[in-house]
């Protein structure tokens, strides 16, 4: 079986733009989870979505959002975009829930200048 | 909202036993813990999950007490391999909504 996939694998990007990343599950899973991963905040947990809806969010701002569509691949979209932001954006898949095993892409490296 | 807690690097000898362990005080009746593996410029990956007392795999253990505030993830024989960043997960709900949150990650470098 093929792993997750994370498109672009890196992104640059300026203060005030948009941006949209893109995560393929491993086929047969319906639950993506994305994170954020930077040296001062570690990992931390954007949000789940399941069966085209968010299930679960974490503590972000209104300016990172996502969806899922029909086949469960996933996307994640950060508007306005700050220097803070720069970071590794994490997908995971798992069969059901983010409660089983998740299975992690490799990321998309995203540096906002 | 859960808290996790873990010591920030650890070292070790090829060969020793190694045990990492992660504080959770605020972790919900329904909490799994789950510890990941995660090496430089790869996504983090699966270790072992358990819900209380002892879980064992093929590669760990997984050891968590009577009140599920701590869990310590037991790496036995550790070799170069295993140098690499290790994570705790625990999830806690926030009214209907569920949030995970991962530990601060503990460094573990594995000596010859």
């Amino acid at each position: 079986k093929a792993g997750v996939t994370q498109t672009p694998r890196y992104l640059i990007k300026t203060r005030g733009q948009q941006v949209t990343l893109s995560c393929s599950p491993i086929s047969g899973h319906r639950s993506v989870s994305w994170y954020q991963q930077t040296p001062g905040q570690g990992l931390q947990f954007l949000f789940e979505y399941f069966s085209e809806t968010q299930r679960n969010k974490g503590n972000f701002p209104g300016r990172f959002s996502g969806r899922q569509f029909s086949n469960s691949r996933s996307e994640m979209n950060v508007s306005t975009l700050e220097l803070g932001d720069s970071a590794l954006y994490l997908c995971a898949s798992s069969l059901e829930t983010s409660y089983n095993e998740q299975f992690f892409g490799p990321g998309t490296r995203l540096t906002v200048l | 909202l859960a808290k996790t807690t873990q010591p920030i690097s650890m070292d070790s000898y090829e060969g020793q036993e190694v045990n990492i362990t992660c504080s959770h005080n605020n972790i919900a009746t329904n909490d799994y813990i789950t510890w990941y593996q995660q090496f430089p410029s790869q996504g983090p990956r699966f270790i072992i999950q358990g819900y209380k007392t002892k879980v064992t795999n093929e590669v760990a253990s997984l050891f968590i007490p009577a009140d599920r505030k701590s869990s310590t993830l037991s790496l036995p024989r550790v070799s170069l391999s295993d140098t690499a960043v290790y994570y705790c997960l625990v999830g806690a709900f926030r009214g209907s909504a569920r949030q995970l949150t991962f530990g601060s990650g503990t460094q573990l470098t594995v000596l010859p």
